[in-house]
């Protein structure tokens, strides 16, 4: 089946600080890709949507200024946490989609984001 | 508006038994409907999904799952759980056919532990 990775797989930064989430399609070249996030107990939640060479669609309430999402390449995006804060502390999970691939987001590892 | 809700957020049963994981969605429109199962430190992965037809679906590893409509249910069933089934289980829907590139809407997940 089909790879997503994500890079880190956790990381802690100091509360002010940006840290950078990337998210890759291994072996397939995704048009679409999701950042969803996840609290401990809760479901993921979706965060934007993503397609390449074009600009994120943020889901309501979540803050494009701080959530910065790049989708530059067809096997590669990245999520920017800007000016963390311990509030923003959690479980980050990207997935790719390609229509070549079938009809079925794959999903990543995952990133855990620790800010202090 | 969709929403999923999975009963229990811990499963616990015996090697060999059956495995029952519960969920229930409301949606305004005709529901697709997904399973996906996370092991640890992996993406999560698609089990199984109903989008029309047969109300009876067969995923990977044994599992299946029966959209019943009047009871807004789509629960998750093996006759036999094996040890290597312990992992997270999460419940999604999707308003469209065209999941792969359309928001999903998960549900908090259920933790099964299998007894040796």
């Amino acid at each position: 089946g089909a790879v997503v990775s994500q890079h880190p797989s956790w990381v802690i930064c100091k509360s002010g600080t940006s840290v950078k989430i990337e998210c890759r399609s291994l072996d397939f070249q995704a048009t679409t890709m999701f950042w969803y996030r996840q609290f401990p107990k809760q479901s993921l939640m979706l965060m934007a949507t993503s397609n390449e060479g074009s600009k994120a669609t943020y889901e309501q309430g979540v803050e494009k200024d701080k959530f910065l999402i790049n989708h530059a390449s067809l096997t590669l995006s990245t999520l920017t946490v800007t000016s963390a804060h311990p509030e923003d502390s959690s479980f980050y999970i990207c997935s790719a989609f390609s229509q070549a691939g079938g009809d079925e987001q794959y999903f990543g590892p995952g990133t855990r984001l620790t800010v202090t | 508006a969709q929403s999923v809700t999975q009963l229990g957020s811990h499963v616990s049963v015996s090697e060999g038994a059956l495995v029952l994981l519960r969920c229930n969605y409301s949606s305004s429109v005709p529901p697709y409907l997904f399973w996906y199962v996370q092991y640890p430190n992996q993406g999560l992965q698609l089990l199984l999904k109903y989008t029309t037809g047969a109300t009876l679906v067969k995923g990977i590893n044994g599992f299946e799952a029966e959209f019943k409509k009047s009871e807004t249910s789509f629960h998750l069933t093996k006759p036999s759980a094996h040890m290597s089934d312990a992992a997270e289980y999460f419940c999604a829907v999707s308003s469209t056919r065209n999941f792969g590139n359309e928001k999903l809407t998960f549900g908090t997940g259920t933790r099964l532990t299998i007894i040796p």
